[in-house]
């Protein structure tokens, strides 16, 4: 089954905390990128990549990294998490990003930081 | 930049009624449009997309959207809502080569027996 993966779905931590959260798909698309969703603001861009060992900063990139060492992986990495990161993370990944190229969505991780 | 706007953080209609969900953009040149559902506990799943020729497009689970260029505007439709329609529901805009996709503030859906 198609389908982007995200791990873990629910995470708690505390602050400063250094915390990965996994996304890998098996459709082998270009196009992976990680939003982050909270109240009132929708979806707001992290980082993206194009292709491997390609990545770029999104709206709110500020206290994250991602890797793209392989094509289906892309990392969100968060090495020192604070409060305000605590929100409800999606990976999406499409074929190319070129602009009507749908993208694929993974189920989310709420990360809670105290 | 590109922005979208949609203006109602929430609705609640009756199972059965007719539903409009309003969508707004702001774009420079001819955008390409989506509308996406999430529901609880899910990500999002595509509902329909326009970028080019007939602007009523129709997508999946009987929603349509129209492309009005006069007004910016690209709202969703449904004649008739299924209580299983009740979700958030969040349009998109994308540029022609962009890399980004932006989303609007989503509307929560309610639908009422």
């Amino acid at each position: 089954e198609a389908q982007v993966t995200q791990n873990p779905r629910y995470l708690i931590t505390v602050t400063g905390k250094k915390l990965t959260v996994t996304c890998s798909q098996n459709m082998n698309h270009e196009y992976m990128s990680w939003y982050r969703q909270d109240p009132g603001l929708g979806l707001r861009q992290i980082y993206y990549s194009m292709n491997v060992e390609v990545t770029d900063k999104g709206d709110v990139p500020e206290g994250y990294k991602v890797s793209r060492k392989e094509k289906r992986n892309f990392p969100l990495i968060l090495e020192s998490p604070s409060p305000n990161q605590t929100s409800l993370y999606f990976c999406a990944s499409a074929p190319i990003q070129d602009g009507n190229s749908p993208l694929h969505f993974g189920n989310g991780t709420r990360l809670t930081v105290t | 930049a590109q922005s979208v706007t949609q203006p109602d953080i929430h609705i609640t209609v009756s199972e059965g009624a007719s539903l409009e969900l309003r969508c707004n953009y702001s774009y420079g040149a001819t955008p390409y449009l989506f509308w996406y559902v999430q529901s609880p506990g899910q990500g999002l799943q595509l509902l329909l997309k326009y970028f080019s020729g007939d602007t009523l497009v129709q997508g999946i689970k009987g929603f349509e959207a129209e492309f009005k260029r006069s007004q910016s505007s690209f709202n969703l439709r449904k004649p008739s809502v299924h209580w299983s329609d009740a979700a958030e529901y969040f349009c998109a805009v994308g540029a022609g080569t962009a890399s980004k996709l932006t989303f609007g503030t989503g509307t929560r859906l309610q639908v009422t027996l």
